[in-house]
């Protein structure tokens, strides 16, 4: 079974200051695909970032980036610029690629990010 | 982007009664969805799978003659708390896997708010 480790409960970054918020996971899978979601105050899920196992080059939106070590069963989330808007939990999900459109994904335990402004 | 709409956002129901949460995908056809429940500063715990037209997938741990899911239409699933106590008050989330592959999008709902009085 896959395991996702988010060890930080709660980080806090200066409003336009970047932050890095750590994911390990552990699978033995070749093929997979890896995401971070960001659960505001309204609880609505929102897809921040996903990565697919099979690219080298680490994923990009906007003011968000991440450090995928599939060696290293590493994925980190960089925030830049950090917003107001940005305080939220964050969870690292993992998803097989087998599986099919039944393939769940296993979250990490989430961290809360909270912005000073 | 995709929608999934849950309904109700919050219910409060009588202790020893029952009730309905549903899930819908708005604007494309959902082979799968899937329910968590969410506890207070907490992870999503999958409580089920569902697939059109085919029995649910309950977790290990999941009383699904308590948490009975149907998934009639490529469109809706349902949960139904039965026999609802105060012990099953929680945030609950559906969502919906579109497309037969894995690479495809996971989209959320809104998540219903249930208190049991």
């Amino acid at each position: 079974a896959q395991t996702v480790t988010q060890s930080q409960p709660e980080m806090s970054v200066q409003e336009a200051e970047t932050v890095t918020l750590s994911c390990t996971y552990d699978t033995s899978e070749s093929d997979y695909y890896l995401f971070w979601y960001k659960q505001p105050p309204s609880r609505q899920m929102i897809l921040v970032i996903r990565q697919e196992a099979y690219k080298q080059q680490n994923a990009t939106e906007n003011r968000f980036s991440v450090n995928f070590q599939k060696a290293a069963k590493s994925f980190s989330l960089k925030i830049s610029d950090s917003q107001l808007g940005d305080a939220a939990m964050y969870f690292c999900a993992y998803r097989s690629y087998y599986g099919g459109a039944n393939s769940k994904l296993t979250f990490g335990k989430g961290i809360t990010l909270s912005v000073r402004p | 982007g995709a929608v999934v709409s849950q309904h109700p956002s919050r219910v409060i129901c009588k202790s020893g009664t029952s009730v309905k949460i549903e899930c819908r995908s708005l604007d494309f056809q959902a082979t799968t969805m899937f329910w968590y429940r969410q506890f207070p500063k907490q992870s999503l715990m999958l409580m089920a799978t569902s697939n059109e037209g085919s029995k649910a997938t309950y977790e290990q741990g999941v009383e699904k003659d308590k948490f009975l899911i149907n998934h009639a239409s490529l469109t809706l699933s349902t949960l139904t708390v039965t026999s609802a106590h105060p012990e099953d008050s929680s945030f609950y989330i559906c969502s919906a896997a579109s497309g037969a592959t894995s690479g495809n999008t996971i989209y959320f709902g809104e998540g219903s708010w249930l208190t049991v009085v």
